[in-house]
């Protein structure tokens, strides 16, 4: 079955300071995303990736940066946090199949800027 | 910029009821139409798809129906339990990368 595993799942952050979020897929999955869901807002897309080492902008990628460094593995980084950057965040990944789009989400990491 | 509208916000229904979702988007040169569910504290999870050729596709209690015309999606859920409260999105894929633009959601409760 496919898993996403996310880490940390909380996290607390101070205004300025630089936050990775790391998410680990054992799908054997080419594409991974990152997204940030608000209330109000849904899910929105920040980066993607669709091969080791190379990253796309989503629809919100700034204050973001994006990081791949093998298929399992894709990070999120805030280098200099801010309060709206408060939010959870979801990572996900999926096959390039045009007939099914289907995607496989982690758990989440809840993160909060003061 | 939100290219799928999705409605109601939110909705109660009773158990045994049935409950209907809708959306509606602008664009209609996509072909690919899933929804997910998501329970509080978890990552969304897909629950029920639909391709752009058909216009119904069924799974259980839940059927997805897709109008071309009007540009128009929903989720039909007969006899709603309690275990299917939870927040529903519906989302269109954006062609070959796989992304996909979703809806702001609605949050169902169902009532025993």
């Amino acid at each position: 079955e496919a898993a996403v595993t996310q880490s940390p799942r909380s996290k607390v952050a101070v205004t300025g300071g630089k936050v990775t979020l790391s998410c680990h897929q054992t799908n054997n999955h080419d594409y991974m995303y990152w997204y940030r869901q608000d209330t109000g807002h849904g899910l929105r897309l920040i980066h993607y990736s669709y091969v080791a080492d190379s990253t796309e902008k989503g629809d919100i990628p700034d204050g973001y940066k994006a990081s791949r460094p093998s298929q399992e593995n894709f990070s999120l980084i805030l280098e200099l946090a801010s309060l709206s950057q408060t939010a959870v965040y979801f990572c996900a990944s999926s096959v390039l199949d045009l007939s099914s789009y289907e995607q496989y989400f982690g758990p989440g990491t809840r993160l909060t800027v003061l | 910029q939100q290219q799928v509208r999705q409605s109601p916000q939110s909705l109660t229904v009773w158990e045994g009821g049935t409950t209907v979702l809708t959306c509606s988007y602008e664009d209609s040169t996509f072909n690919y139409f899933p929804w997910y569910q998501q329970f509080p504290g978890e990552g969304p999870a897909l629950l029920i798809s639909i391709l752009s050729v058909s216009d119904k596709k069924e799974d259980g209690r839940f059927t997805t129906f897709f109008n071309k015309r009007e540009k128009k999606l929903s989720l039909h859920i007969i006899d709603s339990q309690p275990g299917d409260s939870a927040t529903y999105f519906c989302a269109r894929g954006t062609g070959n990368t796989g992304k996909l633009i979703f809806g702001l959601g609605t949050t169902l409760q169902v009532q025993p």
